[in-house]
């Protein structure tokens, strides 16, 4: 079964400084990964996402991602972090178990990280 | 585009009640999905539906269940009410993409329905 894992339960960073937000996973075969932010009160929003190609995915807000197939990673990261950027973050890859037909599928998350940026 | 709506946004129950929740996709969706959001189990997959049939479901009990209507708009619907039951209930619709010759799915999460079981 696929899983994720998301090492660290808050993450502290002062404003201007590199943030990253650290994921590991276990999938079988391909994996697809995402990452989503959620400010309080709010549902998920797409941050970005690896499905193939260049192991440096650029997403949202300034957002990057590293996909290290070796290490079964995909940390996200940002150079100069922002106190906006303050949020619970998801890691998530796409779940086969199960899986019914095309297309269909659905996400395994991590527990989520909070990320703290100090002013 | 809209985004994807859920009602209602805020529920309170007692045990034993039941509970149908609300969710329209983005137009032009056809696939929704739910999850069950609590700070003890983080984020779990409810199920999915898509072109109103049911086509994944998570490890719930059947006191969970849920449809999609030909408008794609779906509902889920939790029977007998347990304290447990209280959580953020979220929903997504999704489109399916292409990146480099793979097709994937990415999906849009609404605001949820926070659910509240006395």
């Amino acid at each position: 079964a696929q899983s994720v894992a998301q090492p660290e339960d808050q993450v502290n960073v002062a404003e201007g400084n590199p943030l990253t937000v650290k994921c590991t996973y276990s999938v079988s075969g391909n994996p697809y990964l995402f990452w989503y932010v959620q400010y309080p009160n709010r549902g998920l929003q797409f941050l970005l996402k690896y499905i193939t190609g260049d192991n440096l995915v650029k997403g949202s807000y300034g957002f990057e991602a590293e996909f290290n197939k070796s290490q079964t990673s995909f940390h996200l990261k940002k150079p100069s972090a922002l106190v906006s950027d303050s949020a619970l973050y998801f890691c998530a890859v796409r779940d086969m178990t199960g899986h019914s037909g095309a297309g269909s599928y659905q996400l395994t998350f991590g527990k989520g990280t909070k990320l703290s940026v100090i002013p | 585009k809209a985004g994807v709506t859920q009602t209602p946004r805020y529920l309170i129950k007692t045990r034993g009640q039941q509970v149908t929740l609300s969710c329209s996709p983005i137009s032009g969706h056809r696939s929704v999905s739910w999850y069950q959001q609590t700070p003890g189990q983080g984020l779990q997959f409810l199920f999915e539906y898509f072109s109103e049939t049911q086509r994944n479901k998570g490890n719930f009990p059947g006191r969970f269940s849920g449809r999609q209507f030909s408008n794609s708009r779906s509902e889920m619907n939790v029977s007998t009410l347990e304290l447990g039951d209280s959580a953020l209930y979220l929903c997504a619709s999704s489109f399916t993409g292409t990146s480099g010759g793979a097709s994937y799915n990415e999906q849009f999460f609404g605001p949820g329905t926070r659910l509240t079981v006395l």
